[in-house]
C-alpha cells in the first residue's frame, strides 16, 4: 500500500495543454517535496513546500500545500516537450516517502 | 547543491554474484546515507538508513544478510547485493540528507543492476 498516492498515473498531453498533477495522503507531513527524475538517473528536487495552503511557482510549474497538509497539487501551464519525465511527490516526516509518480510525455 | 555519486552507473552479473555499490558524498560530511531501490516504471523505496559507524537500520521486508551495508566514514556508504538473483534486478539510488535535517536530500545518479 502506498503511503502517497499519485494522480493520473501517466499522462500524455500535446505541446501547450495545461496538466495539473495530484499527490494525496491520510497521513499528515511536516513538509512535501515535488521531483522530476529522468530515466537512468537520480531524482533532483523541484520545490519543498511546509505550510499548509502554501503555493509555490517556479517558472510554468505551480506548486500548492493543501491546508491540511495531507495533499498537494503540481500544475504546470503550457507544457513544452522538456517537461517530459516522471514527477514524483514525497512526504517528509521523520523520513521521506515517495509516491508511485506521474509518467508525463509532452508531444511537440 | 551538493553532489553524490555513485560507482558503478551500471553493472550486469552473473546470477549467485555479489555486487557492491558505492555511494560517495563529494561535499559534505554525512553520518547517514539512504539506500532507495527503483524497480522499472515504480516510484523510489526506502531500503535502509545507512548510520557511521553503527548498524544500518532496515525498513521491513528487506534482508539485511542479502544487501549488507556498511558506512566506513563519513563520505561512503556500500551496498552489496550478495548472492545476487534476476528479482535484484533494479535500479539503486543513495541519497544524502543535508546536515541536520533530513528534509533535504540530495540524491545520487542512480546504479543499474541487472542480474543474469
Amino acid at each position: 500500500t502506498q503511503l502517497l498516492e499519485q494522480s493520473p498515473q501517466f499522462l500524455s498531453i500535446q505541446e501547450g495543454e495545461n496538466l495539473t498533477v495530484y499527490c494525496n495522503s491520510s497521513s499528515v507531513f511536516s513538509s512535501l517535496q515535488w521531483y522530476r527524475q529522468e530515466p537512468g538517473e537520480g531524482p533532483v528536487l523541484l520545490v519543498t513546500v511546509v505550510t499548509g495552503g502554501e503555493v509555490k511557482k517556479l517558472k510554468r510549474l505551480t506548486f500548492q500545500f493543501g491546508d491540511a497538509r495531507k495533499d498537494s497539487s503540481l500544475h504546470i501551464t503550457a507544457a513544452q516537450p522538456g517537461d517530459t519525465g516522471l514527477y514524483l511527490c514525497a512526504g517528509v516526516n521523520n523520513d521521506m516517502r515517495f509516491g508511485a509518480g506521474t509518467r508525463l510525455t509532452v508531444k511537440p | 547543491g551538493a553532489v553524490v555519486s555513485q560507482h558503478p552507473s551500471r553493472v550486469i552479473c552473473k546470477s549467485g554474484t555479489s555486487v557492491k555499490i558505492e555511494c560517495r558524498s563529494l561535499d559534505f560530511q554525512a553520518t547517514t546515507m539512504f539506500w532507495y531501490r527503483q524497480f522499472p516504471k515504480q516510484s523510489l523505496m526506502l531500503m535502509a538508513t545507512s548510520n557511521e559507524g553503527s548498524k544500518a537500520t532496515y525498513e521491513q521486508g528487506v534482508e539485511k544478510d542479502k544487501f549488507l551495508i556498511n558506512h566506513a566514514s563519513l563520505t561512503l556508504s556500500t551496498l552489496t547485493v550478495t548472492s545476487a538473483h534476476p528479482e535484484d534486478s533494479s535500479f539503486y539510488i543513495c541519497s544524502v540528507p543535508e546536515t541536520y535535517s533530513t528534509d533535504t536530500q540530495y540524491f545520487g545518479p542512480g546504479t543499474r543492476l541487472t542480474v543474469l
